[in-house]
């Protein structure tokens, strides 16, 4: 059973970067995407985006296409999410979750790691 | 984008009692050529990511109570809990995976009356 554990809480301040592990555990780690989705508080998912780490190219939403890369390590099994510059407005949980189907960014996503929340505060 | 519009954005429903909750993408999510539509649904509890319960609009994930269903196809789509329990009060989310960037609904919070 696929199992995802994300790095611990992060307070940041204005204008500097967070960087957030994925380590997948149980079954292949390079043949599913791993997408990156952010939950605001009280609020819906966002879509950030993805990476089939065999292929190892990264596509991003174009509202983060200049602030954020996702990036993986086959020989850890894990995916990291790194944003830029961040904002108040960014302060959410981000969740790494896999794609369900293989080879496929486009997928649904099950599992879902258990969060990382990231706040942002001056 | 592909914009999810779910409704209503929270129910309250008796124990016992069905629950249906709306799904609406802004351009059709099934696909010609394997004629499946690329929609999913997540329950989310409070404090936890969300977790699968269907996927291509209508197939229940593994483990997945048999009261929870899903259907539509094109744009419109359901989700429905034919006899609500306790343990199935959360906030529902569709998702499409049809295109980049994969979006989701607003949500809706289901609540017992």
């Amino acid at each position: 059973q696929v199992q995802l554990v994300q790095s611990g809480a992060e307070v940041k301040e204005p204008g500097s970067s967070v960087k957030v592990s994925c380590k997948s555990s149980g079954s292949i780690f390079s043949n599913y995407a791993i997408t990156w989705v952010r939950q605001a508080p009280g609020q819906g998912l966002e879509w950030m985006g993805g990476i089939i780490p065999l292929f190892g190219t990264a596509i991003y939403a174009e509202k983060f296409q200049d602030r954020v890369t996702i990036t993986a390590d086959e020989s850890t099994r894990t995916a990291y999410m790194e944003l830029s510059r961040l904002k108040f407005e960014d302060t959410a949980f981000y969740y790494c979750a896999r794609a369900g189907r293989e080879y496929q960014l486009l997928s649904w996503s099950d599992p879902w790691g258990q969060g990382t929340l990231v706040a942002v505060s001056s | 984008d592909i914009v999810m519009t779910q409704s209503p954005d929270s129910l309250a429903v008796s124990l016992g009692e069905r629950a249906t909750i709306n799904c609406k993408s802004s351009q059709s999510v099934l696909y010609s050529s394997d004629n499946k539509n690329y929609l999913a649904w997540y329950q989310q509890k409070p404090g936890q990511p969300p977790k699968l319960l269907i996927y291509w609009a209508s197939t229940r994930e593994s483990g997945v109570p048999d009261r929870f269903s899903g259907s539509g196809s094109g744009t419109d789509f359901t989700l429905t809990i034919s006899s609500l329990q306790a343990e199935d009060v959360a906030v529902y989310h569709c998702h499409q995976y049809y295109s980049t960037p994969g979006t989701f609904g607003g949500g809706t919070k289901v609540e017992i009356k």
